[in-house]
């Protein structure tokens, strides 16, 4: 299952570069993709979402690539900042199924 | 801000309590869903409620139970508390039935410390 907490993949950057969170999911039957930050202490936020008949979208500072051969979504962060320090959950869907969350990655921005 | 509030923000209770969670959804929004974070476990879906009426199911055990009310808000009851059920709770909402494209909108969630 997915897992948070000690065990999070983290990826440690330096403000201004750009950042790739990487997510895997399994179901080749899902057809929508959703990328969530989590900031400590709060809900996960909305940041970027893609359908399974596009391979790219484009929002600000942040893009999401999907790779449905080999089931594979990043979400790339431009000019990375300090407040983008957060955990970020990729889901994925089928139909009208639930969401499933992926495991959590934190990004952590260093000035 | 999402627009979906959930009150209390926190709650320290004892093993065997019962606690009550409340949501209310982003306006308009007919969807409700809980959601678990543990240290552990990651976020959980317990369950949906839409318009009212129980949607979908997830990982919710016997001892927990939801309803959505005519106003469309919602609560998670949670009784015969373990000291595993100490998590954050969340609860979203979603314009419609939750299909395609549809996005979920968290709230700040509600931290539940079992002692």
């Amino acid at each position: 299952g997915e897992s948070v907490g000690l065990h999070l993949p983290t990826l440690s950057v330096q403000e201004g570069d750009n950042s790739i969170i990487n997510c895997a999911y399994s179901n080749s039957a899902s057809d929508y993709f959703i990328w969530y930050k989590q900031e400590s202490g709060k809900g996960p936020q909305f940041i970027i979402d893609i359908r399974s008949n596009m391979d790219k979208r484009q929002g600000q500072r942040v893009t999401v690539l999907l790779n449905k051969t080999v089931k594979h979504l990043s979400l790339q962060i431009a000019a990375t900042q300090p407040g983008d320090s957060a955990v970020y959950f990729c889901a994925d869907r089928t139909g009208f199924q639930k969401l499933v969350f992926g495991t959590g990655t934190r990004l952590l921005v260093s000035p | 801000d999402s627009g979906v509030t959930q009150t209390p923000k926190h709650l320290i209770t004892a093993t065997g309590q019962r606690v009550t969670l409340r949501c209310s959804p982003r306006s308009g929004d007919l969807s409700v869903y809980w959601y678990q974070q543990s240290l552990d476990q990651g976020l959980q879906f317990l369950i949906q409620y839409y318009n009212g009426e129980e949607r979908a199911k997830g990982n919710i055990l016997e001892r927990f139970s939801a309803q959505q009310f005519p106003d469309l808000h919602s609560e998670l009851n949670l009784s015969s508390l373990e000291l595993g059920d100490s998590a954050l709770y969340f609860c979203a909402s979603s314009a419609g039935t939750g299909g395609l494209q549809e996005t979920q909108y968290f709230g700040p969630g509600t931290r539940l410390l079992v002692l």
